[in-house]
């Protein structure tokens, strides 16, 4: 089985642009959520989408905003983009988001610099 | 609210030896799972255990173990036998509505 993708691996963008990141999901898992990793930070979570619809947010302001597919991948749109948006962001998928004991299945990211 | 706290910013350790990597948590839901992740340079978060709020007995997997004492809300990760390639950086995680994170600990094996 294909485990977590995402597009672009590295980008840089200029402030106050806009920039889509892409994942596509382990086949079979429902459930994606994005996490926003800053340098030196552990994973900060963004949001989560269970069957296209969000269904968790974390405290990131509305310029961060999603989709999911009927496929379960997913894109993460920033609108606005502040020096601050630097860092690793990672997506991750799992069977459902109602049992606790399944983990998430993470891609290896895409690092966003903002100039 | 829930939350993860690994107070080891930075761990050493000699090349075969055993390593305890320190993870506390905070939640008053009865169901949670707990999980620890290897992050190397690369980027990609690695699964390494999974302890659930209600299993009676410590996770194992392979070198790697969970000292989990729910009393006293600590999660402790366990690495015998330490490699080079372990060195990288862990995170201690909970689930609960969401994923939530510790953050981290760099672990050097030193050869």
């Amino acid at each position: 089985e294909t485990g977590v993708t995402q597009s672009p691996t590295h980008l840089i963008k200029t402030r106050g642009q806009q920039v889509t990141l892409r994942c596509s999901s382990q086949s079979g898992h429902n459930t994606v959520s994005w996490y926003q990793q800053a340098l030196g930070q552990g994973p900060q979570f963004i949001f989560q989408y269970y069957r296209e619809e969000e269904n968790g947010r974390g405290n990131f302001p509305p310029r961060f905003s999603g989709l999911q597919f009927p496929n379960y991948s997913s894109e993460l749109n920033v609108n606005a983009l502040e020096l601050d948006d630097s860092a690793l962001y990672l997506c991750a998928s799992t069977p459902t988001w109602t049992a606790t004991q399944h983990g998430y299945t993470f891609g290896s990211g895409t690092r966003l610099t903002v100039v | 609210a829930q939350k993860i706290t690994q107070t080891q910013p930075g761990m050493f350790v000699q090349e075969k030896e055993a390593v305890t990597l320190d993870c506390t948590y905070d939640t008053s839901d009865p169901s949670y799972g707990l999980f620890w992740y290897k992050q190397p340079s690369s980027g990609e978060m690695i699964f390494l255990i999974y302890q659930g709020s209600y299993d009676q007995q410590n996770a194992t997997e392979g070198r790697y173990s969970l000292n989990f004492q729910k009393a006293r809300k600590s999660a402790n990760l366990v690495i015998s036998a330490s490699q080079l390639g372990d060195s990288a950086m862990y995170f201690c995680a909970m689930r609960g509505d969401q994923f939530y994170f510790g953050t981290g600990t760099s672990l050097t094996v030193i050869p």
